[in-house]
């Protein structure tokens, strides 16, 4: 089925341990995106790409890295995790006139 | 300051009721979008506007952009209609989203 996979589901990290969140998508789209929710705040933009090869940052990009490793997969990556980047992290891809599919989501908790 | 405000937040109705939520923005946009999240998390895209009127099923949006509101509406109401539904816009000056921070609606039998 065409759609966004995101992988892992849930994790638990300790303040300090990197990890990398990975998406990839079926839907031959060129933008993609990475967001975090957060209770009461809405969804917040990280970073997005808007074609292979480009990334750029979005409204919170501190303390978070991407890649745009193809047209296909676009990685978030932690380098040193932090309590306050406990949230949930969403993917996204779309194109303008057709809107936008998520994935199912990543529940991260950093102690 | 938020450039997306949804009302109201939380919302409970009567199986078979008219549901009305409203997003008012404050930016220019060049769409906007309706999302749902169910209670296990997933997000779905129910509809992107960028004028007029668009229906499905038992759902409509509608969006007045000299107003800068939206407003999304679920007919006859039903138990699984029960979910999150977030208003977020895209502007038109570049790749930048808002998000509403959504309204919380639970349907009873």
């Amino acid at each position: 089925n065409a759609g966004v996979t995101q992988t892992p589901k849930f994790q638990v990290l300790k303040t300090g341990q990197s990890m990398t969140l990975q998406c990839a998508q079926d839907m031959n789209h060129n933008s993609m995106y990475w967001y975090r929710q957060d209770p009461g705040m809405g969804l917040r933009l990280i970073y997005y790409s808007a074609s292979e090869g480009t990334t750029d940052k979005g409204e919170v990009p501190n303390g978070y890295n991407v890649s745009r490793l193809n047209k296909r997969e676009f990685s978030l990556r932690l380098e040193s995790a932090a309590p306050s980047q406990t949230s949930v992290y969403f993917c996204a891809t779309g194109q303008q006139i057709y809107g936008y599919t998520f994935g199912s989501g990543t529940r991260l908790t950093v102690v | 300051k938020n450039e997306v405000e949804q009302s109201p937040q939380n919302l409970t109705a009567q199986e078979g009721e008219f549901i009305t939520i409203n997003c008012s923005y404050s930016v220019g946009i060049s769409a906007l979008h309706w999302l749902q999240q169910h209670p296990g998390g997933g997000i779905v895209s129910l509809f992107m506007l960028s004028s007029g009127k668009k229906k499905h099923g038992r759902l409509i949006a509608t969006i007045n952009i000299q107003e800068k509101h939206s407003s999304l509406h679920i007919t006859a109401s039903h138990p699984r209609d029960s979910a999150v539904y977030i208003c977020a816009v895209r502007t038109n000056t570049g790749n930048q989203f808002y998000f509403g921070t959504g309204t919380s609606l639970t349907v009873i039998p």
